[in-house]
């Protein structure tokens, strides 16, 4: 059984360039999460996508984007990047049900913005 | 707005020997989940442990145990028996039943040394 995969491994863009983070969750999942962490930080919540909405976000501007698939699977988009978008990009999975669903991470991307 | 602290930016200890890893947190609610993650170079991001803020007994994994104390908002991590693999960052995170995303500490870059 195959985990989180994310693609691609690391990326480098430059200033005002678009990206677009691709995450596959572990199979039997059906909620996809994004986390920014930026370098020496801990994990910075963007959004989550549950039944291909957003289903919460966190304090990030509309610059960052998600779509999720019907198999589940999900993309983060961020627009006019800027250079403090540098950072590794996780995605978690989890099953959505009635109480405590654990989350699963992927390895991440690393993004870095010259 | 939930808060999560970690006051040792970097720590060693001699294999075989025990460290505790410490963690406050700042919240309104009553019940919620603390965890603890691991994240070695590889990046992945590891449970090592989870505990529910409305159970008392203090939660265990293996060499891994937490010290829970709600009133003070605390949640301290021990690691017995260090071995060489459990050099990593370990984040501290807090998650509401009904949130479903983590609020992760800034971490604590742990060193286990031969």
């Amino acid at each position: 059984d195959a985990g989180v995969t994310q693609s691609p491994t690391h990326l480098i863009k430059t200033r005002g360039q678009q990206v677009t983070l691709r995450c596959s969750p572990k199979s039997g999942h059906d909620t996809v999460s994004w986390y920014q962490q930026a370098l020496g930080q801990g994990p910075q919540f963007i959004f989550q996508y549950y039944e291909e909405e957003e289903r919460q976000r966190g304090n990030f501007p509309d610059r960052f984007s998600g779509h999720q698939f019907p198999n589940y699977s999900s993309e983060l988009n961020v627009n006019a990047l800027l250079l403090g978008d540098s950072a590794l990009y996780l995605c978690a999975s989890s099953r959505t049900s009635g109480g405590y669903n654990e989350q699963f991470f992927g390895p991440g991307t690393r993004l870095t913005v010259l | 707005a939930q808060t999560v602290t970690q006051s040792q930016p970097e720590m060693s200890v001699q294999e075989a020997e025990t460290v505790t890893l410490s963690c406050t947190y700042d919240t309104s609610e009553s019940n919620y989940y603390l965890f603890w993650y691991k994240q070695p170079p590889s990046r992945q991001m590891i449970l090592v442990i989870r505990q529910e803020a409305y159970k008392q007994q203090n939660a265990t994994e293996n060499r891994f145990s937490v010290n829970f104390q709600k009133a003070a908002k605390s949640f301290s991590l021990k690691i017995s028996d260090s071995q060489l693999g459990d050099t990593a960052m370990y984040f501290c995170a807090f998650m509401v039943p009904y949130g479903q995303n983590f609020v992760f500490g800034p971490g604590t870059r742990l060193s286990v040394l031969p």
